[in-house]
């Protein structure tokens, strides 16, 4: 079965550098989540996106941007970059409206190293 | 607000021993309720979720009961394999109007020796 893709797996930048993710959710999902996992640490949501608008807002700094597009893929976009941004950033989908009770599939994240 | 709270780990134990992993929950409402796992250097993936009270959520040999009284959704194996070791997050999303993000505890590591 098809699974939500993420490019590129691995990532190396410099500080005050940018970065972009891509996500390609699983085909038909609608609806797609970013999270951040630091080092030894449970993932945190940064934001989602149903039918290419945004949907929920977590704690996504200031210097970080998002969208959908119309063929559903997401992508995040770094700027400024720093040390403490150093992460594996997952990117989730699902289908329907982000109910609780919907299931949420993950990429296999892109590890960010900031040096 | 919404929380998460497991059981600290590693947690190590000899192929074929019996396996739990304590989860609890703070929530408004009735919350979905998931447990994902983490292999070393891969994404998480899904392994079995329960969506109301009492629902048992099943899958590869793990269980794991929604029980609303004790607020809890504890994680549990009669066998594991050396093949489990991995991070287990426990994790829910709450019920509600808008899109509802995951809410994960901080993980429990789990190493099985042969």
């Amino acid at each position: 079965a098809a699974g939500v893709i993420q490019s590129p797996r691995h990532l190396i930048k410099e500080k005050r550098e940018t970065a972009t993710l891509k996500c390609y959710p699983i085909p038909r999902h609608d609806t797609v989540y970013w999270y951040q996992q630091g080092p030894g640490q449970d993932p945190q949501f940064l934001i989602s996106f149903y039918e290419k608008m945004q949907s929920d807002k977590g704690s996504i700094p200031d210097r970080f941007s998002a969208q959908q597009f119309s063929d559903y893929h997401s992508e995040l976009n770094m700027s400024s970059l720093e040390l403490g941004d150093s992460a594996l950033y997952f990117c989730a989908s699902s289908i329907g409206a982000g109910a609780s009770t919907d299931t949420q599939y993950f990429g296999p994240g892109t590890r960010l190293t900031v040096l | 607000g919404n929380s998460v709270t497991q059981m600290e780990g590693p947690v190590t134990l000899s192929e074929e021993a019996f396996l739990t992993i304590n989860c609890t929950y703070t929530a408004t409402g009735y919350p979905s309720l998931f447990w994902y796992v983490q292999y070393p250097g891969e994404g998480l993936q899904l392994l079995l979720k329960a969506t109301k009270a009492d629902d048992k959520g099943s899958n590869k040999g793990f269980e794991a009961t929604y029980r609303k009284e004790t607020t809890s959704f504890h994680l549990e194996k009669g066998s594991v394999q050396v093949s489990d070791s991995a991070v287990y997050f426990c994790a829910l999303t709450p019920r509600g109007t808008g899109f509802q993000k995951l809410v994960f505890g901080t993980g429990t590591r789990l190493l099985v020796s042969p």
